[in-house]
Parts: C-alpha cells; structure tokens; sequence
C-alpha cells in the first residue's frame, strides 16, 4: 500500500520568511496530493491540492510542487505569518476510488514574532 | 459548519468496555473515514466505506469495528480488543464525484478517548 513520508516534524521560521515541508510517496499510481492545516483543537482542513497532471499549483501565499518521477511533493509558505502557526499534513491518494488517503505525519510548524 | 458531527467530544472508558463513537454527516457524500491521531504519528486509517453496507479494513482495523447501515452514519466502535484506545479520533467524509475526481475530505471535530 501507500507510504508517505514528511520532513520536518517541526518548523519554526521568523514572521515574514518563508516555511517548506516535504513529502514523498511510494505508490506510483497515486494521482491526488492535498495538504491540509491543522490548529490547536480544531479539525484539519484543506489548504490546497495537486493533481498528477500538473507540476505546481499556487493559491496566494501558498503553492504546491510535484515531482512524480522522484516521488515528491512539497509545500511552500511565503511570507509566514503567525496566523499559519499550525500541524500540516501532506497526503496522497488515487482518484476515482473510495481509496485509502494516506497522510503523512505532519509537521508543526511555529512562526515567531 | 461543514456538514460532518462527531460525538461525543471527549469520551472515558473503563478498560474492558467497548464504546461506540458516532459520526453523521448531511453533505450526502459516499465515502466515510475513520482516522485516529497520535502524537508525532499523523492519521492513520482505521476503516473506510464506499457504499452502504459495505466498508473496508485501514492500516490499523484490530480492535475495531463499524458499520454502514445508513449513507449518513458510520459509527465506531472501540472494542476491548483494542490495547491501546487511548487517542483522538477523527471521522471524514469524501463526495465521490461522477467524473472520477476526488475532492476534499470534510472532517469532523473529533473525539478524544480517554481510557481509566
């Protein structure tokens, strides 16, 4: 079945720079990669997602990048805000089927003032 | 409020008794997920459903169960088969849609069992 792995378990950046998390996965046949944020107490939401037909995927602040001939797929945060101090998870999946979404086991990341 | 309830919200149990975590949704989605969530461990897949009354083992099935008798409900229930029950677990919900594209996973806001 599916593995994926994500690095770091823990991020802190300084308000303003920049935090990236990455992910790898072991199922070739996995086509749909979403990343979700977690808050203190709260449940994990969808933040962004990509697609095996695509390399990249920007929403504001945040993108996506994925290389599928190296299994890998990251996130990237610019410009970090307390506001995103959170647990993310990556996760990966195979489209069109009630398939396992296999998560990662997330990072925390923590901005500071 | 994302259409997906968990209940309840914190849950004791006496080792030796099996309890039953709900979760219902009204966002008529297919499939329903149940994840649990450790410290530093992620969300690891207990079970998942497609369709009512049929429902598939995750990664870490032993020592629960569920069922899917209803396309809104899939309950959960913690057995004493379980070692280790003590966690927070999650319940989501995917809408499988016609053209073969996942989309998000609503989640519900979670239960935390505590075993004493």
């Amino acid at each position: 079945g599916e593995n994926v792995e994500q690095h770091p378990s823990t991020l802190s950046v300084q308000e303003g720079d920049s935090a990236v998390i990455k992910c790898t996965y072991s199922d070739s046949a996995s086509n749909y990669f979403p990343w979700y944020k977690q808050e203190l107490g709260k449940r994990p939401q969808l933040i962004i997602d990509i697609r095996s037909n695509v390399g990249e995927k920007k929403d504001q602040r945040i993108a996506v990048t994925l290389n599928k001939t190296a299994k890998h797929f990251s996130l990237h945060i610019t410009e970090t805000q307390p506001e995103d101090s959170a647990v993310y998870f990556c996760a990966a999946s195979i489209t069109g089927t009630a398939s396992k979404l296999t998560f990662g086991t997330g990072t925390r990341l923590q901005v500071m003032l | 409020d994302g259409g997906i309830t968990q209940s309840p919200k914190y849950l004791f149990r006496k080792e030796g008794q099996n309890v039953t975590l709900s979760c219902e949704q009204n966002l008529n989605h297919d499939a329903m997920y149940w994840y649990r969530q450790d410290p530093g461990q992620g969300l690891r897949l207990i079970y998942y459903s497609q369709i009512v009354n049929d429902f598939q083992k995750g990664d870490i099935a032993e020592g629960y169960s569920v069922s899917r008798e209803k396309k809104e409900s899939f309950p959960l229930t913690v057995t004493s088969a379980q070692k280790n029950p003590t966690a927070f677990y999650l319940c989501a919900s995917v809408n499988l849609r016609s053209d073969s594209l996942n989309t998000e996973a609503f989640f519900g806001q979670g239960t935390r069992l505590t075993v004493v």
